[in-house]
This record gives structure tokens, C-alpha cells and sequence, in this order.
């Protein structure tokens, strides 16, 4: 059964960062693209960052570029999110997903990460 | 980027009644669109993807349908589970887009 758990949200001031995982299970991370996607509270759903199956290419929203990295560790089977310099309009609840093609199949739960003073 | 917008912005159904709910792209996406469900507290959760396939596990009730610009997202017959939020996603050009939704409640 697929299996995705993120952690490491929590509240952290502007100008910080934090570090999201998204635990895998039930396949192998390294074979498939993988998303984080975020929704800010009461709002809707945005694209933030995809990795390719290969892990060659990634690709990031305007809104994170150059802020953001997405990375992955074959060995824990783990998808990560580096989040520097945070902003107040980053809070969201962060959402990792399993893609076929830019199609989100399988979804985390999610994880909240508050950026406030 | 490409925009999606979806209307109505909320459809207020009873159980049973067909749900028919829009997606317009700015530009065309060919078929490369999702459609999502997400109720409150909970993740979203894949129905149909380019455009007419269901998910797996998905009930026949929901179908999908267009190309180009236009998409439809129909559920034949409401059950109380369905009623939710739904989105709209597209990935013929990055950054993947999702459009702003629609609530489906109860009438």
C-alpha cells in the first residue's frame, strides 16, 4: 500500500527556514516524480516543486524559486522540502504527493508550517 | 502560466441530483487535466486525470470530459459523501496550475 507521511512543520519567524520530510512507503521514492503542493488556510491548492523519477530535473512556482530545494534520500526512501527564507504568505498546510506526469495519484496527509512573528 | 478558472464557485445539489461542474484554461492544455476532491481536514484525493480517466477506485458516477480549453466534470447522482470541494489541475505546461474550486453543498 502507498504510503506518504510528512513531518517537520511548525511555527517558525519570517526570514527562517525549516526543513519538511515526506516519509515513503510501500514503493520506491526513486522510481517515481514526486510534488509538494501547499494550501494556506481557507484557501486553495498551489504547486510548489516537482522532482523527476530520475532526480535530474527539478522544477519550482515563481513564488519559491531560489528559496525552496527539493531533494530526496534513496536510502530513507524520503522526499524533503528546504524552506529558507520564509515569508508570512508560505504558511500552508505542505502536501507531498506520488506523480505520473505532473498528476498528483497519491497524496500525505500534510503537514503545517506557520511563518508569523 | 496557465489559468484555470472554475465556475460555478459553489452548487448548492441535494443528494441525488447531477452535479455539473466547469473548468475553462487559458490557454489549451489538450487533455492534461485532473480533477481533485478534497472535504474538510482531509487531502485531496485524485478522480479523474487527462481528462476522462478515473482514478482508481473511483465510483462510475463520476466522469470527465473535454479537450482544449473546456472541461466538464459531471457526478451523475450526489451521495452525501460528495459533497466537497473540488479542483481542477492541469500539466500540459509548468508550473502546474490548479484553479480556485468549487464547493459542492448541500441544498
Amino acid at each position: 500500500e502507498v504510503q506518504l507521511a510528512e513531518s517537520g512543520g511548525g511555527l517558525v519567524q519570517p526570514g527562517g527556514s525549516l526543513r519538511l520530510s515526506c516519509a515513503a512507503s510501500g514503493f520506491t521514492l526513486s522510481s517515481y516524480e514526486m510534488s509538494w503542493v501547499r494550501q494556506p488556510p481557507g484557501k486553495g491548492l498551489e504547486w510548489v516543486s516537482s522532482v523527476t523519477g530520475s532526480g535530474d530535473t527539478t522544477y519550482y512556482a515563481d513564488s519559491v524559486e531560489g528559496r525552496f530545494t527539493i531533494s530526496r534520500d534513496s536510502s530513507k526512501n524520503t522526499l524533503y522540502l528546504q524552506m529558507n527564507s520564509l515569508r508570512v504568505e508560505d504558511t500552508a498546510v505542505y502536501y507531498c504527493a506520488r506523480d505520473l506526469g505532473g498528476t498528483s495519484h497519491y497524496w500525505g496527509q500534510g503537514t503545517l508550517a506557520t511563518v508569523s512573528s | 502560466e496557465i489559468v484555470l478558472t472554475q465556475s460555478p464557485a459553489t452548487l448548492s445539489l441535494s443528494p441525488g441530483e447531477r452535479a455539473t461542474l466547469s473548468c475553462r484554461a487559458s490557454q489549451s492544455v489538450s487533455t492534461y487535466l485532473a480533477w481533485y476532491q478534497q472535504k474538510p481536514g482531509q487531502a485531496p484525493r485524485l478522480l479523474i486525470y487527462d481528462a476522462f480517466n478515473r482514478a482508481t477506485g473511483i465510483p462510475a458516477r463520476f466522469s470527465g470530459s473535454g479537450s482544449g480549453t473546456d472541461f466538464i466534470l459531471t457526478v451523475s447522482s450526489l451521495e452525501p459523501e460528495d459533497f466537497a470541494v473540488y479542483y481542477c489541475q492541469q500539466r500540459n505546461n509548468w508550473p502546474l496550475t490548479f484553479g480556485p474550486g468549487t464547493k459542492v453543498d448541500i441544498k
